[in-house]
């Protein structure tokens, strides 16, 4: 069974500018999560998504954005990018069936410069 | 709040011995717990989960946790550490609210295991 996968796995942006991240969960799982790790804050949750509904957000502004698609693929955006915003970016696809496990991809390096 | 605490940074150990990684946590309800680890440019890998049961878990790559309810503990544990093992490891606990839930993380403690 294929893991998770992000694309892309490293990306730079400059200040102002947007970012579209994509994650592919493992097959048949419908619910997507996301979160953000950094040195300073560590392992912060973003979103869930779980059949093309977000239920669940995390304490992030505005500029943090996500969808999900009718094939479970997920995809966030940030918006005007700041230099703050330089972070690993994780997927999990969560197994459903009450064993609460999450399995996440390799994530994405975002640098803002 | 609801939290997860990893008191150590670093934990240093000798090929061989036993190590523990140390983890608390504040919730309210019963505790899902959760171990994963971090080698370095990866995502995080599940080592061992705790929902209900015996409290003793054992997980992947020979690694176990013990749930002490009194102490709010859910530490991690090896027989014998190998080289290998070096990583950043994860403490986490599923929060339920409002019909939702999602993962809240510990700080990371970074193992360092030396021949």
């Amino acid at each position: 069974k294929a893991g998770v996968t992000q694309t892309p796995r490293y990306l730079i942006k400059t200040r102002g500018q947007q970012v579209t991240l994509s994650c592919s969960p493992i097959s048949g799982h419908r619910s997507v999560s996301w979160y953000q790790q950094t040195p300073g804050q560590g392992l912060q949750f973003l979103f869930e998504y779980f059949s093309e509904t977000q239920r669940n957000k995390g304490n992030f502004p505005g500029r943090f954005s996500g969808r999900q698609f009718s094939n479970s693929r997920s995809e966030m955006n940030v918006s005007t990018l700041e230099l703050g915003d330089s972070a690993l970016y994780l997927c999990a696809s969560n197994g459903g069936g009450g064993t609460y496990e999450q399995y996440f991809g390799p994530g994405t390096r975002l640098t803002v410069t | 709040a609801q939290s997860v605490a990893q008191p150590e940074d670093q934990v240093n150990v000798a090929e061989g011995n036993p190590l523990t990684v140390k983890c608390t946590y504040s919730v309210s309800g019963n505790p899902y717990l959760f171990w994963y680890v971090q080698y370095p440019n990866r995502g995080l890998q599940f080592l061992l989960k705790y929902i209900t049961g015996d409290n003793l878990v054992k997980g992947s790559y020979g690694f176990e946790a013990e749930f002490n309810k009194s102490q709010t503990s859910f530490h991690l544990k090896k027989p014998s550490a190998l080289v290998s093992d070096s990583a950043l490891y994860f403490c986490a606990v599923r929060v339920f609210s409002g019909g939702y839930n999602k993962l809240i993380f510990g700080a990371g403690t970074r193992l360092a295991v030396h021949p």
